[in-house]
C-alpha cells in the first residue's frame, strides 16, 4: 500500500525567510511523488513531480524538493517566501492511485 | 489553465435534493477522477474512470453515483442530499498511466440548505 504523511497541517514563515514542508511517503515500489499547491478558491496545481530521473526536483514558482529513499520523505523547500505563496500544499504519491496527504497551510508574514 | 472544465462552478440547493456535477477532462486524457474537499475531512478521493469503466473507489457514498461516458467526460451524481454533503467537489484528469500527473479543474462548489 501507498500513502503520504505531511508533518504539521499549519506552517507559519516570516517573508523572505526559508520555507520548508515535510512529507513522507511509503510504497513498497518506487514510487511517484508530487507536490501540489492550492490557492483559495481554486483547484489544485502541480508544483514538481518526482520519477526517479534525479533526486532533487525543481518545481514552478522557486519550489524544490528533494527525494531520500533512506528517509522516505520528499520534503518541498523554497530559500525565500514571499507573501504570495500563502497557499495549501498537498504532497501525494503515485502508483495505480494517487494517495494525497491532508495538506499543509503555509501563511507567510510580513 | 488546467484543460479540465468543471460545471456548475457554485450550486445551492436544499436537503433532500439531487444534483449532478459535469467534468470534463483535458484533451486526450482517459481517466478522470473526483475527489471532495470540506474543511473537516480534507481531499477525499472519490472514485476513478478510465476509459468509461470504473477502476477505482474511494470514500464515496451509495448516495452518490458517477460515470464515464463515450466521449470521456463524466458526470457525479449526488442524491438525498444532506448538509454534510456541502463541499467542493474537483474532477481531475490524466492520460492514465502510472505516475502521470492529475490535471485538477477549478472545482464545484455545493452548499445544502
Amino acid at each position: 500500500a501507498q500513502s503520504v504523511t505531511q508533518l504539521g497541517s499549519h506552517v507559519s514563515v516570516s517573508e523572505g525567510a526559508l520555507v520548508l514542508l515535510r512529507c513522507n511517503y511509503s510504497s513498497s515500489v518506487p514510487p511517484y511523488l508530487f507536490w501540489y499547491v492550492q490557492y483559495p478558491n481554486q483547484g489544485l496545481q502541480l508544483l514538481l513531480k518526482y520519477t526517479s530521473a534525479a533526486t532533487l526536483v525543481k518545481g514552478i514558482n522557486g519550489f524544490e524538493a528533494e527525494f531520500k529513499k533512506s528517509e522516505t520523505s520528499f520534503h518541498l523547500t523554497k530559500p525565500s517566501a514571499h507573501m504570495s505563496d500563502a497557499a495549501e500544499y498537498f504532497c501525494a504519491v503515485a502508483g495505480n492511485q494517487f494517495y494525497f496527504g491532508t495538506g499543509t497551510s503555509l501563511t507567510v508574514i510580513p | 489553465d488546467s484543460g479540465v472544465t468543471q460545471t456548475p462552478k457554485h450550486l445551492i440547493t436544499a436537503t433532500g435534493q439531487r444534483v449532478t456535477l459535469r467534468c470534463s477532462p483535458r484533451s486526450g486524457d482517459l481517466s478522470v477522477y473526483w475527489y471532495q474537499q470540506s474543511l473537516d475531512q480534507g481531499l477525499q478521493f472519490l472514485i476513478q474512470y478510465y476509459n468509461g469503466e470504473e477502476r477505482a473507489k474511494g470514500n464515496i457514498l451509495e448516495r452518490f453515483s458517477a460515470q464515464q461516458f463515450p466521449d470521456l467526460h463524466s458526470e457525479l451524481n449526488l442524491s438525498s442530499l444532506e448538509l454534510g454533503d456541502s463541499a467542493l467537489y474537483f474532477c481531475a484528469s490524466s492520460e492514465g498511466d502510472p505516475g502521470g500527473e492529475l490535471f485538477f479543474g477549478e472545482g464545484s462548489r455545493l452548499t445544502v440548505l
